[in-house]
């Protein structure tokens, strides 16, 4: 496996369920972060962590729940989500103190649904 | 006022010939500027960035920065029709990158 992988690729989800976004890097980098993107929208940052301590929360509502084990791994689990939360999520990775040069590397996504 | 401005398009340009896209940026202290290409259900891919005012050429690629104008554009030369995808502007500045909504750009053949 190389750079960025996330799964699932899809998931389609009731309001009542509760799932789990995986983001996994192979690049070394020590800061991982989840980004929301919907239609006609800019990507909207929700949560950094810098070596697994969480740094940025975007004001994102509590149904969204980060969780960073390690540096190589970022979950965000899911639970009582609501229609408009369905978009593409974006996890990305970068190595802190050198981000400004070589910007995020970003996963593949995931095309969540909610209905 | 949007933090980064970008016209979302859509661009077209004939096959062979130069797409120019544009983006302007409101907070002054921002430091680095990357382009990043996506294309239709694929993740964001980095294709180039630039730290100081002028040009910056990468192939068929060049970036363009004034900072005093706070401006930054990207010119694809000899354009493709594999080219086209969105173009999505990115600035960091204050410890994190900001998107611009992204330009989608075609390429006809």
């Amino acid at each position: 496996e190389t750079g960025v992988t996330q799964t699932p690729r899809h998931l389609v989800m009731g309001m009542t369920n509760k799932k789990s976004l995986k983001c996994e890097q192979h690049l070394g980098h020590n800061a991982m972060y989840w980004y929301k993107q919907s239609a006609k929208k800019p990507l909207e940052l929700m949560f950094v962590y810098n070596f697994k301590e969480q740094t940025e929360n975007n004001s994102v509502p509590s149904r969204f729940s980060p969780e960073c084990p390690n540096s190589s791994h970022l979950f965000l689990h899911l639970h009582t989500l609501q229609p408009e939360d369905s978009a593409l999520y974006l996890c990305a990775s970068s190595q802190a103190g050198q981000r400004e040069y070589y910007g995020y590397t970003f996963g593949s996504g995931t095309r969540l649904t909610v209905v | 006022q949007k933090e980064v401005e970008q016209n979302s398009g859509p661009l077209s340009v004939p096959e062979g010939a130069i797409a120019s896209l544009n983006c302007t940026y409101s907070d002054r202290v921002s430091q680095s500027f990357f382009w990043y290409r996506q294309y239709s259900g694929k993740s964001p891919e980095l294709i180039m960035s630039i730290y100081s005012n002028g040009d910056k050429e990468d192939g068929r690629f060049t970036a363009q920065l004034n900072k005093a104008s706070q401006y930054v554009s990207l010119l694809i030369r000899d354009s493709q029709p594999s080219d086209s995808a969105t173009y999505l502007c990115a600035v960091f500045g204050n410890e994190k990158l900001t998107f611009g909504t992204g330009t989608r750009l075609t390429i006809i053949p």
